[in-house]
């Protein structure tokens, strides 16, 4: 079975700063790890992925996340927040082997002031 | 592609009435889940198909909801009778059978039930 924890329902930065929203995940099995955005009276969007090969991800929009087997973790950041990132995002996982579902976290949501 | 199509985005009902949720996933997908979202339970999976066969619906709340998919391009999403702890936004997303089991979600139909 695996679960997804994110740490913060509400992250605030300032437009410009760092972003980092948390994501630890637990799984029986080597994961694949998902960032998803919602915005607005919107659908999730696929942000970025982790599957095989480099830990350090890039996705849309400026941001990344890096794979830490030894942490269960898989963070999202990105340098520098704009006022259009402010969304909800939420992580998932899923087993590597074989067809299963994605188990997502709460999900964090990030404000972003001027 | 025009993506995973919900129909209707916005519902408003009375408490009692029959409400129909549906969906259209993208072309070639043989999967199909349905979500709902909520402040206080953050986005839950309800049931899902796998070449129109329903796989899992331990996720379907009670006897009020049903879910059938009658071929590869359509589904829908029942609640009968409907009551107001069922207001809440009900995601449809498609999964083309891909390694990374990456969903693709639709808009969302946003369910008021007065």
């Amino acid at each position: 079975a695996q679960s997804v924890t994110q740490l913060g329902s509400h992250v605030s930065v300032s437009e410009g700063a760092l972003v980092l929203l948390r994501c630890n995940y637990s799984s029986s099995v080597p994961p694949y790890l998902f960032w998803y955005v919602q915005y607005p009276n919107q659908g999730l969007q696929l942000l970025l992925k982790y599957t095989t090969g480099a830990t350090l991800v890039k996705g849309i929009n400026g941001f990344e996340a890096e794979f830490k087997k030894s942490e269960t973790s898989f963070h999202l950041t990105k340098p520098s927040a704009h006022m259009s990132d402010a969304a909800e995002y939420f992580c998932a996982v899923t087993p590597a082997s074989g067809y299963s579902t994605l188990t997502f976290g709460k999900g964090t949501m990030l404000l972003v002031s001027p | 592609d025009a993506g995973v199509i919900q129909s209707p985005r916005h519902e408003v009902t009375e408490m009692g009435q029959e409400v129909t949720l549906r969906c259209k996933p993208i072309s070639g997908h043989n999967s199909l889940f349905w979500y709902r979202q909520t402040m206080m339970r953050g986005l839950e999976l309800l049931i899902y198909f796998n070449n129109n066969v329903p796989i899992d619906d331990s996720g379907m709340p009670e006897d009020r909801f049903s879910a059938k998919m009658p071929n590869a391009s359509f589904s829908t999403l029942k609640i009968q009778p409907s009551e107001p702890r069922d207001s809440a936004v009900y995601f449809c997303a498609s999964f083309g059978g891909g390694s990374d089991n990456e969903q693709f979600f639709g808009p969302g139909t946003r369910l008021t039930v007065l």
